[in-house]
């Protein structure tokens, strides 16, 4: 079945520093891949999303590109901020369902220091 | 426009008892699936109603059970509670774009079960 895999955290960097959050998949086919930010107390946000290879999704900063031959979908940020410390989940909407069943990767949290 | 709304928000109930999750998703999707997160196995799928019919099940017991009424609002039961079933219930609906489902999460119901 599909399956995300994503980097364990918790990640800790200090304001302004480079992030990367590692993600990759197994799926049947193309699926649509996302990247969901969860701050404290709240649910999911959809943060951005790719739904074809090469595919970048951008948002708030945030960018992560679409790698078919990799399988991969790695979330990058140039200068981190406080406000950024969340949880981060990756996750796939596979063909093999109706189109509506996301698969989660286990979320990494990003704690930013001033 | 208003988001996804779920109640109550904090739920506290005894092993054995049942309980039923409410879910009113944005004005327009209709559809709505439900999620299940807990610290040791992550965001889980349970399941997805189109249109007041059940599309998509995931992996869960009998025990969780679902429905949609006729204005997209859902519902989710819980019977005979176990300890493990403590979690942040999500809800989230969906509206189709043309290649892929977006969906559109709520605050969720934090269950906690003595």
């Amino acid at each position: 079945g599909d399956s995300v895999t994503q980097m364990e955290g918790p990640v800790t960097l200090s304001e302004e520093a480079f992030l990367t959050i590692n993600c990759t998949y197994t799926a049947t086919g193309y699926p649509s891949l996302f990247w969901y930010v969860q701050y404290p107390g709240e649910g999911l946000q959809l943060l951005l999303k790719a739904t074809k290879a090469d595919d970048k999704g951008s948002n708030k900063g945030f960018e992560a590109t679409y790698r078919k031959e990799t399988t991969s979908f790695h979330l990058e940020k140039g200068s981190v901020q406080v406000s950024d410390s969340a949880v981060y989940f990756c996750a796939l909407s596979g063909l093999n369902n109706a189109g509506n069943m996301l698969t989660f990767g286990g979320g990494t949290r990003l704690m930013v220091k001033p | 426009k208003a988001g996804v709304t779920q109640t109550p928000r904090y739920l506290i109930k005894t092993r054995g008892q049942q309980v039923t999750l409410s879910c009113s998703p944005i004005s327009g999707h209709r559809s709505v699936s439900w999620y299940q997160q807990t610290p040791g196995q992550g965001l889980q799928f349970l399941f997805e109603y189109f249109s007041e019919t059940q599309r998509n099940k995931g992996n869960f017991p009998g025990r969780f059970s679902g429905r949609q009424f006729s204005n997209s609002r859902s519902e989710m039961n819980v019977s005979t509670l176990e300890l493990g079933d403590s979690a942040l219930y999500l809800c989230a609906s969906s509206l189709k774009t043309d290649s892929f489902y977006e969906q559109y999460f709520g605050p969720g119901t934090r269950l906690t079960v003595t």
